[in-house]
């Protein structure tokens, strides 16, 4: 596909569940984000990457957050022990490099429920 | 730390009337400066970007933002709104620190066009 696609789109975890959801960059962005975004506020930003470095995890709200990128393409980000507070619509988007000038393009997102 | 506000949390309007989506910043360095659209169930799309040079910027769709260092502001309108305008709308900061575009964002201003 020509967008940055993300999977599933809906997740329904139980409390203390791991999840781990899928981000496909659009082909050849060398940047990736993740957002978090909570109902009725706007997105926060979680973590960064370039290819497969990750540069910026200062966002991730605790250690049951991991992201990674291992081979500088799909990227997952990982939850573990899934708590009610962790509920929100989680974003990714990547752009072509790092420059001021590139666009970034989002995902449609997974919307994330915990019960 | 930067932040934005988005000064308010929904717009009502008619279609064919002008619009302003009000966005300040705070920040004590240069930044950039974007509005994104989204649409339900949708991605973030950028409308526009302002990075330097002048200070009106104009995007997608009839919108254009005006830069004010002065009030730190980087309020969104468009001329005549249309039905299909209907959507949340996000204004967004960076001071590509580390040299990427990491995102600060607003809550949100959601339109509503009525006809």
């Amino acid at each position: 596909g020509a967008g940055v696609s993300q999977s599933p789109r809906y997740k329904v975890a139980k409390r203390g569940q791991d999840v781990a959801l899928r981000c496909d960059p659009i082909s050849g962005h060398v940047s990736l984000f993740w957002y978090q975004q909570a109902l009725g506020q706007g997105p926060e930003f979680l973590t960064y990457f370039q290819n497969e470095a990750q540069l910026d995890k200062s966002g991730l709200p605790s250690d049951r957050f991991f992201a990674e990128r291992p081979e500088g393409s799909v990227s997952t980000l990982k939850i573990q022990r899934t708590q009610q507070e962790d509920s929100a619509v989680y974003l990714c988007a990547s752009s072509l490099d790092q420059g001021r000038n590139t666009e970034a393009f989002f995902g449609q997102g997974t919307r994330l429920t915990v019960v | 730390a930067q932040s934005v506000t988005q000064l308010d949390s929904q717009v009502p309007v008619f279609e064919e009337a002008p619009v302003e989506l009000r966005c300040n910043y705070s920040s004590s360095v240069s930044v950039y400066l974007f509005w994104y659209v989204q649409y339900p169930n949708q991605g973030l799309q950028l409308l526009l970007k302002y990075l330097s040079g002048s200070t009106l910027v104009k995007g997608i769709n009839g919108f254009e933002a005006e830069f004010n260092k002065s009030q730190t502001s980087f309020h969104l309108r468009k001329p005549s709104v249309h039905i299909s305008d209907t959507a949340e709308y996000f204004c967004a900061v960076s001071d590509h620190g580390g040299g990427y575009n990491k995102l600060i964002f607003g809550a949100g201003t959601r339109l509503a066009v009525h006809p």
